[in-house]
């Protein structure tokens, strides 16, 4: 089944201790991204990747790292988390060629800084 | 920079029904357009997307309609259902930017009465 898995759903955690969110997709997509969703906010892009070792920035990378190593994953790193991480995240991919520009969503990891 | 947005954040229709949720976007170099809809505790789901060339799309019991001119994009969905009830984001992007980036609106909730 084609898919975009995250793990783990849900995680607390206490501030300043690292942690990495796994992103992985079994599509053989080139483009990867990281969103967060917080109330009213809507999502927002962190990081984003077009292809292996290519990565840049979203519109709220500050506090967030990512790698892309290999094509299928895309981790992202909270290296001193703080309670304004608190949110619920998104990993999605897609397709970087012409024709279609539809993301495909992970289930979402929900992240609760103390 | 570029927001796309909605006209109404809930909307409540009754079952059998037909549902408009609209939408608006600011950068009139987006050429693509995409509904999500996202239920409560997942990810967005792909719903159908248009292309700056059409004027609508269809697809099964939801129609999209884009007019460029006023920079405005509504979803139809017909004979809603109660398993319709969720979160609706449109999203934007630019095929030409040389990225696969995408502008979401914060969503409208789509609740349908039984």
């Amino acid at each position: 089944e084609a898919q975009v898995t995250q793990n783990p759903r849900y995680l607390i955690t206490v501030t300043g201790k690292k942690l990495t969110v796994t992103c992985s997709q079994n599509m053989n997509h080139e483009y990867m991204s990281w969103y967060r969703q917080d109330p009213g906010l809507g999502l927002r892009q962190i990081y984003y990747s077009m292809n292996v070792e290519v990565t840049d920035k979203g519109d709220v990378p500050e506090g967030y790292k990512v790698s892309r190593k290999e094509k299928r994953n895309f981790p992202l790193i909270l290296e001193s988390p703080s309670p304004n991480q608190t949110s619920l995240y998104f990993c999605a991919s897609s397709f970087s060629g012409t024709g279609t520009y539809e993301q495909f969503f992970g289930p979402g990891t929900r992240l609760t800084v103390l | 920079g570029e927001s796309v947005g909605l006209h109404l954040p809930t909307l409540s229709v009754q079952e059998g029904d037909n549902s408009i949720i609209n939408c608006a976007y600011s950068n009139s170099a987006s050429d693509y357009f995409i509904w999500y809809k996202q239920e409560s505790g997942k990810g967005p789901q792909f719903i159908i997307d248009i292309r700056s060339n059409m004027d609508k799309r269809q697809g099964q019991r939801v129609t999209v309609l884009l007019n460029k001119t006023v920079k405005h994009l509504s979803l139809q969905i017909a004979a809603t259902q109660p398993g319709d009830s969720a979160v609706y984001f449109c999203a934007s992007g630019e095929s030409g930017a040389g990225s696969y980036q995408l502008t979401f609106g914060k969503g409208t909730k789509l609740s349908v009465i039984p």
